[in-house]
């Protein structure tokens, strides 16, 4: 699966979108993006993911540049409770095959 | 649905020591995984079961084993515990759902080897 590079940390304002980027050159077609937090200590907790398209749920959207080497999460409306680690993880869908988490982007959520 | 569930949730051992890691989903995943997580970094795998009676290793197997019960439970077990084991193991399971797969996570066990 290929290998992901996220900046270490972001700070964003209270009621602000959250942009955090994601570089994936070495993506290979048959791989897909995800997105996932960990807020404190707990489990992971999958927030989204895509192929080639732009992707949006209730948690936020994921925008996919055209030749797929980089993303974008956004959390439109950030709260306090966003404040967590997030971390972008591309692998082959649909294996039972191992997901690898890199050391992910800390976002502080400021008052 | 309980979902994951990991027991024990903190665990104190001594050098040498064995002990055992119990997960178990009701969600019926095929697939179910082993991370640990040391102080400010991320999710390492140590092993995973794509399906029932299959096992593999992940980034770092030495020093565990693992056991696919059955579709519902995975164990990781220590053998002889060492300090550096020190972390916070996260089991996990993966839903194919046609559109790429999801994991859900466990709550974690907080393991400390003295």
């Amino acid at each position: 699966d290929a290998k992901t590079t996220q900046p270490p940390s972001m700070d964003c304002a209270e009621g602000r979108a959250a942009n955090l980027p994601c570089n994936h050159s070495t993506i290979s077609g048959n791989e897909y993006v995800y997105w996932y937090r960990q807020i404190h200590s707990q489990g992971p907790q999958y927030i989204i993911h895509g192929l080639k398209n732009n992707e949006t749920n209730e948690m936020a959207s994921l925008i996919i540049t055209e030749d797929r080497k980089s993303s974008t999460l956004i959390l439109p409306h950030a709260t306090l409770r966003d404040t967590a680690v997030y971390y972008c993880i591309v692998r082959v869908a649909n294996t039972g095959n191992q997901f690898y988490f890199g050391t992910g982007t800390s976002l502080t959520v400021i008052p | 649905n309980a979902g994951v569930t990991q027991t024990p949730k903190f665990q104190v051992l001594k050098t040498g020591q064995s002990m055992t890691l119990q997960c178990a989903q009701d969600m019926n995943h095929n697939s179910m995984y082993w991370y640990r997580q040391d102080p400010g970094m991320g999710l390492r795998l140590i092993y995973y079961s794509a399906s029932e009676g299959t096992t593999d290793k992940g980034e770092v197997p030495n020093g565990y084993n693992v056991s696919r019960l059955n579709k519902r439970e995975f164990s990781l077990r220590l053998e002889s515990a060492a300090p550096s084991q020190t972390s916070v193991y996260f089991c996990a399971t993966l839903i194919l759902n046609g559109k790429g797969g999801e994991q859900f996570f466990g709550p974690g066990t907080r393991l400390t080897v003295l």
